[in-house]
């Protein structure tokens, strides 16, 4: 059971290409996240699925667009890399997202992503 | 003013102390909170979820929420030099989504 797992673990863009972060989990939750950390911010959410076949839109979602792909997969897209995103982005999975007890966010290892 | 807040720290305990940790938010309706622990270089792992007033134990581990002051806390008894970290106090709001606070790093002096 690898719990949620995130590719790839470091990346080097230059401004303006494009990249996919890849992240599957395994643990038959329902709802998968999308987050950027970054010194002195916090944690903040970019894209969210709350189940199969649905996304929405964080507090920061510009730049970035998101594929449900299927239950256990949740990819991250950035289609014009820019030196402000720049930063660590982790993915996450809770069983659901609305109730109690079952909404516990699970987070992968994280993407260390630098843009030139 | 953020939703979440927490002082930055660091917040510096001998080992074998009990060390509080504090998060205060401004959503009135949450309903869920919790804390998670960050090593440097690292992805946050859950310590606690806590969903009622009140305390609720783990092992060296209390959470504390009261939602009529908007404050919930950790506290670690018998502090660890392992216990070391960034502390992330994690709060959902009426959209399902949490909002983190920027954590508190903690640490423990042998």
């Amino acid at each position: 059971n690898a719990g949620v797992t995130q590719t790839p673990k470091f990346q080097v863009l230059k401004t303006g290409q494009s990249m996919t972060l890849q992240c599957a989990q395994d643990m038959n939750h329902n709802s998968m996240y999308w987050y950027r950390q970054d010194p002195g911010m916090g944690l903040r959410l970019i894209y969210y699925s709350a189940s199969e076949g649905t996304t929405d839109k964080g507090e920061v979602p510009n730049g970035y667009n998101v594929s449900r792909l299927n239950k256990r997969e949740f990819s991250l897209r950035l289609e014009s890399a820019a030196p402000s995103q720049t930063s660590v982005y982790f993915c996450a999975s809770s069983e659901a997202a609305g109730a109690p007890n079952t909404d516990t966010q699970y987070f992968g290892p994280g993407t260390r992503l630098t843009v030139l | 003013q953020k939703e979440v807040e927490q002082n930055s720290g660091p917040l510096s305990v001998p080992e074998g102390a009990i060390a509080s940790l504090n998060c205060t938010y401004s959503d009135r309706v949450s309903q869920s909170f919790f804390w998670y622990r960050q090593y440097s270089g690292k992805s946050p792992e859950l310590i606690m979820s806590i969903y009622s007033n009140g305390d609720k134990e783990d092992g060296r581990f209390t959470a504390q929420l009261n939602k009529a002051s908007q404050y919930v806390s950790l506290l670690i008894r018998d502090s660890q030099p392992s216990d070391s970290a960034t502390y992330l106090c994690a709060v959902k709001n009426a959209g399902n989504m949490l909002t983190f606070g920027g954590g508190t790093r903690l640490m423990v002096k042998p």
